[in-house]
């Protein structure tokens, strides 16, 4: 099993509606979770972290399930600006805290 | 202030050439990322510098990749004797903290192409 594991879509969506991303992750010692955005041929960027709690920010939020070993992204209203692909990082203690990366999610927002 | 940057933004080689990459993070960042990222594929980690702690090579491919930083400033990307299947966008990262909580900046990477 890997890592890092995420539907590697793509997910297909027209404008305005709710949509969700899993990711799973194998090593229960992971420790922070986050979520990047890459544009195509662009470098990734930071979407948003995940906490414990759960986060929100503006129309993305993110959630953890630590027993099932999965992160979520929920992106509502979507915005033809979302098209990108997303993906899952995760970084373990011990060592010197790696991150690793899944292989990411595609989103398509159509008009 | 600038963001990371990497140089060149491509090139073009051909097998058995040795290539560098550079990258300069954004100043202060102690912590250093070389990734690797193969067409349609997802980011491969390659080595992590962290201040002045030995670096983490644990994900270099082969013994042809090697890696140098300078304080905490430049590094250097270096794969000798290039093979086809080295082709790919090296994309290096910067962080203010490292660890589990650093946030990563990433440069725009260099497309390397190798014939």
């Amino acid at each position: 099993r890997k890592e890092v594991e995420q539907d590697p879509g793509p997910f297909n969506v027209p404008e305005g509606a709710t949509v969700a991303f899993n990711c799973t992750y194998s090593n229960s010692a992971s420790q922070s979770f986050f979520w990047y955005r890459q544009d195509c041929r662009k470098e990734p960027k930071l979407l948003m972290s995940v906490y414990s709690s759960g986060n929100e920010d503006g129309r993305f939020t993110a959630q953890l399930n630590r027993a099932s070993q999965y992160i979520s992204l929920l992106i509502r209203d979507s915005k033809l600006s979302d098209s990108a692909t997303y993906l899952c990082v995760v970084t373990k203690s011990g060592g010197s805290y790696i991150p690793t990366f899944g292989r990411g999610t595609s989103l398509i927002v159509h008009p | 202030g600038a963001g990371v940057s990497q140089s060149p933004s491509n090139k073009v080689t051909e097998k058995g050439k040795d290539v560098e990459l550079r990258c300069d993070p954004i100043s202060g960042h102690t912590a250093l990322y070389w990734y690797r990222q193969r067409l349609g594929q997802g980011l491969e980690f390659l080595i992590y510098f962290q201040g002045n702690s030995a670096p983490d090579k644990s994900g270099l491919p082969s013994d042809r990749f090697s890696a140098e930083r300078t304080g905490e400033s430049v590094s250097t990307l270096t794969i000798q004797r290039t093979q086809q299947e080295d082709s790919a966008v090296y994309l290096c990262a910067s962080s203010a903290a490292g660890g589990l909580r650093g946030e990563q900046f990433f440069g725009p990477g260099t497309r390397l192409t190798v014939l």
